[in-house]
């Protein structure tokens, strides 16, 4: 059973860090792009980053460019977003997302979601 | 930026009805769109990719069409678990991008 399950969530305040990570089980993490997606309260989907099978290709969505950056250890399993200079606006619930290989890039697995509130 | 449109942002049905949702993209996506529903507090769930392919596990009341920028989905007899917000998601390029979401109520 595939399985997602994010951590690292809580409350930060304004300019702060955190760390999110997610481990995953029950496939072949290496073989898959991952992605991170965040839902501020109330609002809709946002798509905030991916990366390759072998983390060599990254993107990002503009308004977290030069403040996050997304990883991963295929050896452990596990995908990682490390969030500086936070600001209120990245208040959300994010989620650990696998994009499928045949599903044409669709996000078909998705972790249940951490939250992460900037407030100061 | 690829922009995702969809309508109507909301709307009321009967268990039963027929029920059609649009979405349109701001640029051409080829057939690079999905549908996902949401219900309140929990993760998003994907009900078809490649505009018209079902997940599987997903009931075959749920359908998708089109290609380019205008695509819809379709749940042809509405159920009490249907009711939920629905997205449309281009992975044509990135960044991304859903669209605002269509909330399904009860009448």
């Amino acid at each position: 059973e595939v399985q997602l399950v994010e951590s690292g969530g809580g409350l930060v305040q304004p300019g702060g860090s955190l760390r999110l990570s997610c481990a995953a089980s029950g496939f072949t993490f290496s073989s898959y792009w991952m992605s991170w997606v965040r839902q501020a309260p109330g609002k809709g989907l946002e798509w905030v980053a991916n990366i390759k099978q072998d983390g060599s290709e990254k993107y990002y969505v503009d308004s977290v460019k030069g403040r996050f950056t997304i990883s991963r250890d295929n050896a452990k399993n596990s995908l990682y977003l490390q969030m500086n200079s936070l600001r209120a606006e990245d208040t959300a619930v994010y989620y650990c997302v696998r994009e499928g290989i045949l599903t044409g890039s669709s996000f078909d697995y998705w972790g249940q979601g951490t939250l992460v509130t900037v407030s100061s | 930026d690829i922009q995702m449109t969809q309508s109507p942002t909301s709307l009321s049905a009967s268990v039963g009805d027929r029920v059609t949702f649009t979405c349109r993209a701001s640029q051409t996506i080829d057939s690079y769109l999905n549908w996902y529903q949401q219900k309140p507090g929990k993760a998003p769930n994907l009900l078809i990719y490649a505009a018209a392919s079902l997940q599987s596990g997903v009931p075959s009341r749920f359908s998708g069409s089109g290609s380019g920028t205008n695509f819809t989905l379709t749940i042809s007899s509405l159920q009490l678990e249907d009711f939920a917000t629905y997205y449309c998601q281009q992975t044509y390029r990135t960044p991304l991008t859903f669209g605002g979401g269509t909330k399904v109520e009860i009448k």
